[in-house]
């Protein structure tokens, strides 16, 4: 079975500072996908940033970039330059790779994050 | 382009009734999953559906079925309600020949039961 665990339940950053959210997950897969969500309190889960457990490059996507530890099966997220945008929950996420289609998510309880002016 | 749409926004049930839930996929898509996120919690995999059939299945009892449409639209349909049922329902649409793609989803449904 995954799991995936976010031992921060919540966290706070000044604007315009960087904060990094950890996330652990514990798998016997070797072929998987990891992933950071944001929900603001609109409740829609937007995604923020993928990676691929084979590559080992980090991803980034623009002021979002991930810490990817294969052999520590620790995946952060940091973000630069906050911006009060960014406040709402993060959830990590975990999926194991299908042959076809999409399995399922598996997430962290998350952490919320509060920008502050 | 038209992003995952769920109705209805919230829901008030009582305790024993039966409720469904309604999803539309993201234009182009033809995989539907659906989640429940109980309050300060991270959200928990129902089932998926793709052409028209259950194509996996969390760990949640029988009362919790689904369809889904040649439209690929899809309804999640709970009975016998308990109060453990109250939650966020989210509905999460992929395409199922890309493969390993990440979900999309929509604003949920916000489910009470009293």
């Amino acid at each position: 079975a995954q799991t995936v665990t976010q031992s921060q339940p919540e966290m706070s950053v000044q604007e315009a500072e960087t904060v990094t959210l950890s996330c652990t997950y514990d798998t016997s897969e070797n072929n998987y996908y990891l992933f950071w969500y944001k929900q603001p309190p609109s409740r829609q889960m937007i995604l923020v940033i993928r990676q691929e457990a084979y590559k080992q490059q980090n991803a980034t996507e623009n002021r979002f970039s991930v810490n990817f530890q294969k052999a520590a099966k620790s995946f952060s997220l940091k973000i630069s330059d906050s911006q009060l945008g960014d406040t709402a929950m993060y959830f990590c996420a975990f999926m194991k790779h299908a042959t076809t289609g999409a399995n399922n998510l598996f997430f962290g309880t998350g952490t919320r994050l509060t920008v502050i002016p | 382009d038209a992003g995952v749409t769920q109705s209805p926004t919230h829901l008030i049930k009582t305790r024993g009734q039966q409720v469904t839930l309604r999803c539309s996929p993201k234009s182009g898509h033809d995989t539907v999953s659906w989640y429940q996120q109980a309050l300060g919690q991270g959200p928990q995999f129902i089932f998926q559906y793709y052409e028209e059939e259950e194509r996996q299945r969390g760990n949640f009892p029988d009362r919790f079925s689904g369809h889904q449409y040649p439209n690929y639209s899809s309804e999640l349909n709970v009975n016998a309600l308990l109060l453990g049922d109250s939650a966020l329902y989210l509905c999460a649409s992929s395409l199922l020949v890309r493969g390993n793609q990440p979900q999309h989803f929509g604003d949920g449904t916000r489910l009470s039961i009293l």
